[in-house]
């Protein structure tokens, strides 16, 4: 299973690029990771999804390195809108188990003024 | 588009109380799934559906049951309801191929077991 590791808790500030890394060493061959961001009370909300090297959209970027074991979420210039739950989730395309999803445990990202 | 819709958003139910949440969606989604989110954790898989007429066990499967009714519908039972299985419940849906499988989530069902 390609379970995944995360740091708990991050603090930044207003204006800032925030990094976030996600460790998955059994990462499968065809295994995608994707991010979400959730707010208090609410669902889930899917963020960015990558396979390798590099993935931008409108509010992040996702870095794979050539290994797979590893990626980093960067939020650029966050403002306090960010403060949320962040999680990386490692799965195959399509699932072919439900064993194969799998949230960490998840990132509590702080912004201050 | 409603997207994915729970019912009910609240409940409280006494120790052996069964209940069963709602999910459906409506974007023409082939997968769904039950996650349970307990305070301050992550979530949990507890069951998932591929396609219609198909259910797999997640991670934490003991003490519910599933039924994918329909392409739109998907439902959790609890047939004997512990403390234990106090939490929030979030259904979520996605598209079933190769590349993006976004999930897409409901608002969640906040169970209390006294």
């Amino acid at each position: 299973l390609a379970k995944t590791t995360q740091p708990i808790s991050m603090d930044s500030y207003e204006g800032q690029e925030v990094n976030i890394t996600c460790s998955h060493n059994n990462i499968a061959t065809n295994d995608y990771i994707t991010w979400y961001q959730q707010f208090p009370s609410q669902g889930p909300r899917f963020i960015i999804q990558g396979y390798k090297t590099k993935v931008t959209n409108e509010v992040a970027s996702l870095f794979i390195p050539a290994d797979r074991k590893s990626s980093t979420l960067s939020l650029p210039r966050v403002s306090l809108s960010d403060t949320a739950v962040y999680y990386c989730l490692v799965g195959g395309a399509p699932y072919s188990s439900a064993s194969k999803i799998i949230f960490g445990s998840g990132t509590r990202l702080s912004i201050r003024p | 588009n409603a997207g994915v819709t729970q019912n009910p958003k609240f409940q409280v139910l006494k120790t052996g109380q069964s209940m069963t949440l709602q999910c459906a969606q409506d974007m023409n989604h082939n997968s769904m799934y039950w996650y349970r989110q307990d305070p301050g954790m992550g979530l949990r898989l507890i069951y998932y559906s591929a396609s219609e007429g198909t259910t797999d066990k997640g991670e934490v499967p003991n003490g519910y049951n599933v039924s994918r009714l329909n392409k739109r519908e998907f439902s959790l039972r609890l047939e004997s309801a512990a403390p234990s299985q106090t939490s929030v419940y979030f259904c979520a849906s996605s598209h079933q191929g190769t590349g993006i499988y976004e999930q897409y989530f409901g608002p969640g069902t906040r169970l209390t077991v006294t």
